[in-house]
């Protein structure tokens, strides 16, 4: 079966520097995606990958290893609007994106 | 009105009772998401319309039941639901061509089955 596995939830200091990590098992792949859900809103888009290495977008860097089946989404500098839950997301074989469970991230002052 | 709507934003309904969800895309996308929200669960991915027709279901309850009248609207109707269905219901978009599959999700109804 496919699988999407990340840690239920995490807990930063503002101003910190916290990695969310990301496995993944799935029918072929065509990409990463992750995405920022905050409580009661709509998912929005943060990074997409498809080859391996890193991908820095300001604050935020998104890595991926697909030897190793593997992504992390970095966070900088964080910031109490940072509080929110991250999902991972991979693109199978039939383009149809398998979505991890997300990890609820806590920044705390 | 920009991006991916829905209507409503909260529902609480009855098991006897039949209601239908909107969504509306203003992107210009050839492809529809309606997806499930359970607390601590991946999302559910329900049905998909490309082109205005489904082409994929993931084996959900006939108690829903999609319609897609044209690539800006999609509708999901519920019927006779149970209580295992409340949930926030996700509606999303996107254009499916070259390499961006990248959807964008609409603010979701949240709701609840008494």
């Amino acid at each position: 079966g496919q699988n999407i596995d990340q840690p239920t939830e995490m807990t930063a200091t503002e101003g910190a520097i916290v990695q969310i990590n990301c496995t993944y098992q799935t029918s072929g792949f065509n990409g990463l995606f992750w995405y920022q859900q905050h409580a009661g809103e709509a998912p929005t888009f943060l990074s997409y990958n498809v080859l391996d290495g890193l991908e820095e977008k300001g604050r935020f860097s998104s890595f991926l290893s697909r030897s190793k089946g593997y992504s992390y989404l970095l966070l900088k500098e964080l910031q109490m609007k940072d509080s929110a839950s991250y999902l991972c997301a991979v693109l199978d074989s039939n383009y149809q994106l398998i979505w991890g469970a997300g990890t609820k991230l806590i920044i705390k002052p | 009105e920009t991006g991916v709507t829905q209507t409503p934003r909260h529902l609480v309904m009855g098991m006897t009772n039949k209601k239908s969800l909107k969504c509306e895309q203003h992107l210009g996308h050839n492809a529809m998401y309606w997806y499930k929200q359970s607390a601590k669960k991946p999302l559910e991915l329900m049905f998909v319309y490309s082109l205005e027709e489904r082409v994929e279901n993931n084996s959900v309850p006939s108690r829903f039941s999609p319609e897609c009248p044209n690539s800006s609207h999609l509708f999901l109707h519920l019927h006779t639901l149970q209580p295992e269905d409340s949930a926030l219901y996700l509606c999303a978009s996107s254009q499916e061509e070259g390499a961006s599959y990248e959807q964008y999700f609409g603010p979701g109804t949240r709701l609840t089955v008494t």
